[in-house]
């Protein structure tokens, strides 16, 4: 158990919806990461926040956005659904930042756009 | 294309073989960390190297960043079942870039 805990864990939904993920860093860290996983493209940053703001941005999409929350939980938005969005999304949280920093995956929500 | 190149992409071995998995890249990085993952999980980290040339050892695990840092590899003796799961290297370009990750199965 890494201490970072997603809901849900599995979702199934339709083309052209929205969804909301959620993420819960481990106790103390500040520092949150969304990651997308599917067959083809492997694991992909999307982005981090760190303390509330938002610190480096990857390959997320416009369709896509997320917000790190005062108590520092976190939420990925997903909307204007695609077939192509179905992929499990990881959230990963860290006490440190920078290239030596340990980051800590939680156990990602299957998303599933039908 | 691939930032970072691991090879092979799949390798299914009897218990008790060696097996080399490599991560290669025409970047230098500043750290680069293997991590291994099972399904239905998140990554788990193994291991990060900062050095160039820098050998890590983990029990049968061994891991090396290249001279120049561009390349690791990770080394595993006597292979067991519980050594199944997707190997992933990552390296930090101000975030974490992943390679496609080597699908070990090792046969009891």
């Amino acid at each position: 158990d890494s201490g970072v805990t997603q809901t849900p864990k599995h979702l199934i939904t339709a083309t052209g919806q929205r969804v909301t993920l959620r993420c819960s860093p481990r106790s103390g860290d500040l520092s949150v990461y969304w990651y997308q996983q599917s067959l083809d493209q492997g694991l992909q940053f999307l982005i981090q926040y760190y303390n509330g703001e938002e610190r480096a941005k990857g390959n997320i999409l416009e369709r896509f956005s997320a917000q790190q929350f005062p108590d520092l939980h976190s939420e990925l938005n997903l909307s204007s659904l695609e077939l192509g969005d179905s992929a499990l999304y990881f959230c990963a949280s860290s006490s440190l930042i920078g290239s030596q920093s340990r980051q800590y995956f939680g156990p990602g929500t299957r998303l599933t756009v039908t | 294309t691939q930032l970072l190149e691991q090879s092979p992409q799949f390798l299914s071995i009897q218990e008790g073989e060696n097996l080399t998995v490599y991560c290669n890249s025409s970047s230098v990085f500043s750290s680069l960390q293997w991590y291994r993952q099972e399904p239905g999980e998140g990554p788990v980290l193994l291991v990060t190297v900062v050095t160039g040339g820098e050998v890590k050892k983990l029990k049968r695990l061994t891991f090396q960043f290249g001279d120049a840092r561009k390349d690791s590899s990770l080394h595993i003796t006597a292979a067991q079942p519980g050594d199944t799961g997707l190997y992933l290297c990552a390296g930090h370009l101000g975030k974490l870039i992943f390679g496609q990750g080597t699908t070990l199965q090792v046969k009891p």
